[in-house]
């Protein structure tokens, strides 16, 4: 079975600063993993993603993500935190022992101060 | 209209009454899901229409009740609510056997029971 644990319900940063939401999954088989983010009043939105190939997943925000499969991690990260980024994150993990169907974590939610 | 719609974006219902929820998918997708956001807890999958498939969680009551006419199209009918259902419902479609391509969700309805 999956699972995944976001560590920290709750992140503050201040404007400027470094982002890093954390994220470790168990998976038995290759796994599948994703960040979502959610806005207030919003459905999860697919921020980005890592199938295969390169470990390190880049979005054209500054948002990315390192596949670490010796610490099982997935943590998201951005050098400079904006006030738009302020949002709950969710990380999700699918592999083929759940016929690829989303496991989530918990979420943690993203205050940028001023 | 493009994405996943979700319809009403906010209902007010008393426990008496029977009302639906809609989701309508634009994305040629062959799978819906239901999930359940509540304050301070995780996201919780409710029900997957799947390639014709349904599973359901055991665990959600049958006060809840679902309908997936075509893959397109999805309902959730309420009836005799609790107070303890508020909660966003987010509806969600996907591509099986389409691996990496993650969920896409809808901006949710916020249901209040009262």
């Amino acid at each position: 079975a999956q699972s995944v644990t976001q560590l920290g319900s709750h992140v503050s940063v201040s404007e400027g600063a470094l982002v890093l939401l954390r994220c470790n999954y168990s998976s038995s088989v290759p796994p599948y993993l994703f960040w979502y983010v959610q806005y207030p009043n919003q459905g999860l939105q697919l921020l980005l993603k890592y199938t295969t190939g390169a470990t390190l997943v880049k979005r054209i925000n500054g948002f990315e993500a390192e596949f670490k499969k010796s610490e099982t991690s997935f943590h998201l990260t951005k050098p400079s935190a904006h006030m738009s980024d302020a949002a709950e994150y969710f990380c999700a993990v699918s592999d083929r022992s759940s016929n690829y169907k989303l496991t989530f974590g918990k979420g943690t939610l993203l205050t940028v101060n001023p | 209209e493009t994405g996943v719609t979700q319809t009403p974006r906010h209902l007010v219902m008393g426990m008496t009454n029977k009302k639906s929820l809609k989701c309508e998918q634009h994305l040629g997708h062959n799978a819906m899901y239901w999930y359940k956001q509540s304050a301070k807890k995780p996201l919780e999958l409710m029900f997957v229409y799947s390639l014709e498939e349904r599973v359901e969680n055991n665990s959600v009551p049958s006060r809840f009740s679902p309908e997936c006419p075509n893959s397109s199209h999805l309902f959730l009918h309420l009836h005799t609510l609790q107070p303890e259902d508020s909660a966003l419902y987010l509806c969600a479609s996907s591509q099986v056997p389409d691996r990496a391509a993650g969920y896409t969700f809808g901006s949710g309805t916020r249901l209040t029971v009262v």
